[in-house]
């Protein structure tokens, strides 16, 4: 079985501060792992993933994250925070064992950025 | 890039009709399609997997009778929300899986349900 644990529901950050996002993840197979932005009333925006090649993962909008298969984790972050940045950030994994592997989702977090 | 388009974006129906939500892929063909259902503030809860050619697959305590799902043919899913109450209103979105280990999944724009 797979889950996702996202610890707390919201981050605050002022802007230009670095933004921390922390995921940990449980899977009984080598995951595949996902960060994923969601704007208001709209669908979701693929940040970055991890498909067990190099576990820093570089994504859109000058986020990163890191596999660490030792701490189960794959935290988002971010040098610097944007305004543009404030929004819902789900962390997703799959054991993407074939065709009908599901996407299980974290809760979410939403962060915001303070001027 | 792989697209799956989603329709309404945005529906009001009154309670006890029914609506019927479509994704289509639209440069690639999609045998499965995820539904999740997502809740003002919560997650995405996966719904049900559809599958062409073969009944959807329902998560545990997901109404059948209630989501009827239909995997019309390589490039439709459908989902429809039979005796709509207002708890079902919803944010409702399909994703096709990855047509390979490098891949990611193909998200619709979503549909916002509002049962009135």
């Amino acid at each position: 079985a797979q889950s996702v644990t996202q610890l707390g529901s919201h981050v605050s950050v002022s802007e230009g501060a670095l933004v921390l996002l922390r995921c940990n993840y449980s899977s009984s197979v080598p995951p595949y792992l996902f960060w994923y932005v969601q704007y208001p009333n709209q669908g979701l925006q693929l940040l970055l993933k991890y498909t067990s090649a190099a576990t820093l993962v570089k994504g859109i909008n000058g986020f990163e994250a890191e596999f660490k298969k030792s701490e189960t984790s794959f935290h988002l972050t971010k040098p610097s925070a944007h305004m543009s940045d404030a929004a819902e950030y789900f962390c997703a994994v799959s054991e993407m064992t074939g065709a009908n592997s599901k996407l299980t989702f974290g809760k979410g977090i939403t962060l915001s950025v303070r001027p | 890039g792989a697209v799956v388009s989603q329709h309404p974006s945005r529906v009001i129906c009154k309670s006890g009709t029914s609506v019927k939500i479509e994704c289509r892929s639209l440069d690639f063909q999609a045998t499965t399609m995820f539904w999740y259902r997502q809740f003002p503030k919560q997650s995405l809860m996966l719904m049900a997997t559809s599958n062409e050619g073969s009944k959807a697959t329902y998560e545990q305590g997901v109404e059948k009778d209630k989501f009827l799902i239909n995997h019309a043919s390589l490039t439709l899913s459908t989902l429809t929300v039979t005796s709509a109450h207002p708890e079902d209103s919803s944010f409702y979105i399909c994703s096709a899986p990855p047509r390979g280990r490098m891949k990611g999944y193909t998200f619709g724009s979503g549909t916002r349900l509002t049962v009135v």
